[in-house]
């Protein structure tokens, strides 16, 4: 398993504003990901984020609105752009196990609540 | 298509009552594997279980256990003599190889236990 935190854990942003929202793994992972869970809903996965390389989107998800960084190993950033109160989610990162058998562990979670 | 389903929107029982989460997958790979996640009020993802398809054993850990039948694509959850710590919502996840391993969430289910 691996022990993961998010930054900040909860926020109130207002209309047009950006958060960036921080995830620190205690262990080196490839892959990381990132999910938006909107009130009483799903986990629904924005993107993939591997080190060295761009972040890949699923449909829906566009990197103007979702900018994601992975610098390294342990860390990873996601930027929720110009915030409208249909953002308002707890947006979760997860990281897979290296090598299989590809479960993954899931952060806190940041609750954000945009006015 | 894949998709998971958790046709159980919210379930209440007594404490000490035994209760089961039924999910229902979809997939056309032999090869997947199936996941319970419990997020409890403070919305933390917790890692319940996997299992892959080419292990059809129920398996038991405590007062939990799980029903892998793949005749009706099911993977259902039964939580013995519950507690009102069990009280949260309880996801079911499939994973492909051929679709990265990224995650297929189910809409979840709300367990309520009351004392």
């Amino acid at each position: 398993s691996a022990v993961i935190s998010q930054k900040p854990s909860r926020d109130i942003c207002q209309r047009g504003t950006s958060l960036t929202i921080q995830c620190q793994v205690d262990s080196q992972v490839t892959m990381m990901f990132w999910y938006r869970q909107q009130p009483g809903q799903s986990l629904t996965l924005i993107a993939t984020a591997n080190q060295g390389s761009e972040a890949t989107y699923e449909s829906g998800f566009v990197i103007d609105k979702f900018p994601i960084s992975r610098p390294n190993l342990t860390f990873s950033t996601l930027t929720v752009s110009n915030m409208s109160p249909e953002d308002s989610s707890i947006y979760l990162c997860s990281v897979e196990t290296t090598g299989f058998p590809y479960e993954q562990y899931f952060g806190p979670g940041t609750r954000l609540t945009v006015t | 298509a894949q998709k998971v389903t958790q046709a159980q929107t919210e379930i209440s029982v007594v404490e000490k009552e035994d209760v089961t989460l039924d999910c229902v997958y979809e997939t056309r790979d032999t090869t997947y594997y199936l996941f319970w996640y419990k997020q409890p009020p403070s919305g933390e993802l917790v890692f319940l279980i996997r299992r892959n398809s080419f292990d059809e054993q129920n398996e038991i850990s405590g007062r939990y256990s799980w029903n892998f039948q793949k005749s009706t694509s099911s993977f259902n959850f039964t939580i013995t003599a519950s507690q009102v710590v069990d009280s949260a919502v309880y996801f079911c996840a499939l994973s492909e190889p051929l679709r990265d391993y990224k995650y297929i969430f189910g809409t979840g289910t709300r367990l309520k236990v009351l004392a």
